[in-house]
């Protein structure tokens, strides 16, 4: 799977949107770009993930350049619950039932008033 | 949506004691399962992947005889930590892969902390 680069941290006030950017220079046409976050202590949390086309649920946007070789994770509304680290994975789509996620070292979010 | 239960939430044992975590899919079937291991303050680290009804596959540098994965239904997987030293202490965590939904989705659990003295 290709590698990904993160900011090690970010800061956001409380009500703006935050950006999170990633790096994914080496990844290959049948790679998905996908985004958890972990809250201290606690398990992963699924946000999104893409192929080629932007993407939007309710938690988060996903914007990934025409050539893919980056992305951004887009939360409109930070709110201090939002404060997390925030992992940019990139994994092959056809792995089928072996496949697995690889955590890189993710952004610390810190969401303040 | 699909919820992982881990039990216990954390738990501190002796050295030299064993313990088991337990991973439950609670309202779907998981063919594969994953364990993560996340010391203080780094990433999570794959452990080991089973499908249920087979053996676990180990990645590298984690000894199967010491870390025992059992995945017997499609709702449950275990992980025993034998004969556990103060260095096993971490944060465990597990994760499922819904059988009946999209490949792409996996969803982990809370996590188990393990202290051992």
């Amino acid at each position: 799977d290709a590698k990904t680069t993160q900011p090690p941290s970010m800061d956001c006030a409380e009500g703006r949107a935050a950006n999170l950017p990633c790096n994914h220079s080496t990844i290959s046409g049948n790679e998905y770009v996908y985004w958890y976050r972990q809250i201290h202590s606690q398990g992963p949390q699924y946000i999104i993930h893409g192929l080629k086309n932007n993407e939007t649920n309710e938690m988060a946007s996903l914007i990934i350049t025409e050539d893919r070789k980056s992305s951004t994770l887009i939360l409109p509304h930070a709110t201090l619950r939002d404060t997390a680290v925030y992992y940019c994975i990139v994994r092959d789509a056809n792995t089928g039932t072996a496949s697995k996620l690889t955590f890189g070292t993710g952004t610390r979010l810190q969401v303040t008033l | 949506g699909a919820v992982v239960s881990q039990h216990p939430s954390w738990v501190i044992c002796k050295s030299g004691t064993s313990v088991k975590i337990e991973c439950r899919s609670l309202d779907f079937q998981a063919t594969t399962m994953f364990w993560y291991r996340q010391f203080p303050k780094q990433s999570l680290m794959l452990m080991a992947t089973s499908n249920e009804g087979s053996k676990a596959t180990y990645e590298q540098g984690v000894e199967k005889d010491k870390f025992l994965i059992n995945h017997a239904s499609l709702t449950l997987s275990t992980l025993t930590v034998t004969s556990a030293h103060p260095e096993d202490s971490s944060f465990y965590i597990c994760s499922a892969r819904d059988r009946a939904g999209s490949y792409n989705e996996q969803f982990f659990g809370p996590g188990t902390r393990l202290t051992v003295l």
